[in-house]
């Protein structure tokens, strides 16, 4: 059973780097089947896909993101990473890593989720 | 707002069935068949009940289906159960440059 944990700071200043790294278990990063993905939720609001990345480092982003977004993945640790730059109270939300089945374009696994704030 | 248009709530008795609807246009919901539904309960991360439109996938029960018109797709829950009242997104694939959109959500209370 695959399983997607997140990690890191759940308070984040205003104009700072909001990172954030996922880590897999029960399967293995480096299969070529799926993009591994971050999608975020501001309180009481709906889905935002951010971006993907898949085993051999090829990503894609949210336009909407883009000029603050990187993805990157380390496949020795089994791990995927999310940098978000200069952030503002707009980006604070439960921010998900997930698994994108790429023949579905279906994210069937997705992690427990976690609060990032960004407040001074 | 969303890209795709879903209601914002929608309600049923146990034992009856509902539809959501998920509106989008040719460049994703009509254009492609890689639509999927997710439902989140309250404090917990979505749940994949619809792939492809209407492939289920291991373990989601039978009561959950999906189809797609044109520009719409649909979810239906038949028999409706107290579990089931939940949030519920759509999504789909998008030829635009966000490749990936989702629906606003919609609420679903059982009675």
């Amino acid at each position: 059973q695959v399983q997607l944990q997140e990690s890191g700071p759940g308070l984040v200043k205003p104009s700072q780097t909001l990172s954030l790294t996922c880590t897999v278990s029960g399967g293995s990063i480096s299969s070529g089947d799926y993009y591994w993905s971050w999608i975020r939720q501001p309180p009481g609001k709906g889905l935002e896909w951010i971006g993907y990345i898949y085993y051999s480092g090829s990503t894609y982003y949210n336009p909407s993101l883009k000029s603050r977004v990187t993805i990157s993945v380390d496949t020795s640790k089994n791990q995927f990473s999310l940098k978000l730059s200069s952030v503002t109270a707009a980006d604070t939300a439960v921010y998900y890593c997930a698994r994108e089945d790429i023949a579905a374009a279906a994210v069937d696994y997705w992690g427990q989720g976690t609060l990032v704030t960004v407040s001074s | 707002q969303s890209a795709l248009t879903q209601p914002a709530s929608v309600s049923g008795s146990p034992g009856q069935s509902i539809t959501i609807s998920c509106t989008g246009t040719s460049s994703d919901v009509g254009g492609y068949n890689y639509v999927s539904w997710y439902q989140q309960h309250p404090g917990k991360a979505p749940k994949l009940m619809i792939y492809e439109v209407s492939n289920r996938p291991s373990g989601v029960s039978n009561r959950f289906s999906g189809s797609k018109s044109g520009n719409t797709a649909s979810l239906t829950i038949s028999g409706l159960q107290a579990e089931d009242e939940a949030d519920y997104y759509c999504s789909s694939y998008t030829s635009s440059s966000t490749l990936r959109v989702f629906g606003g959500g919609t609420k679903l209370t059982v009675l």
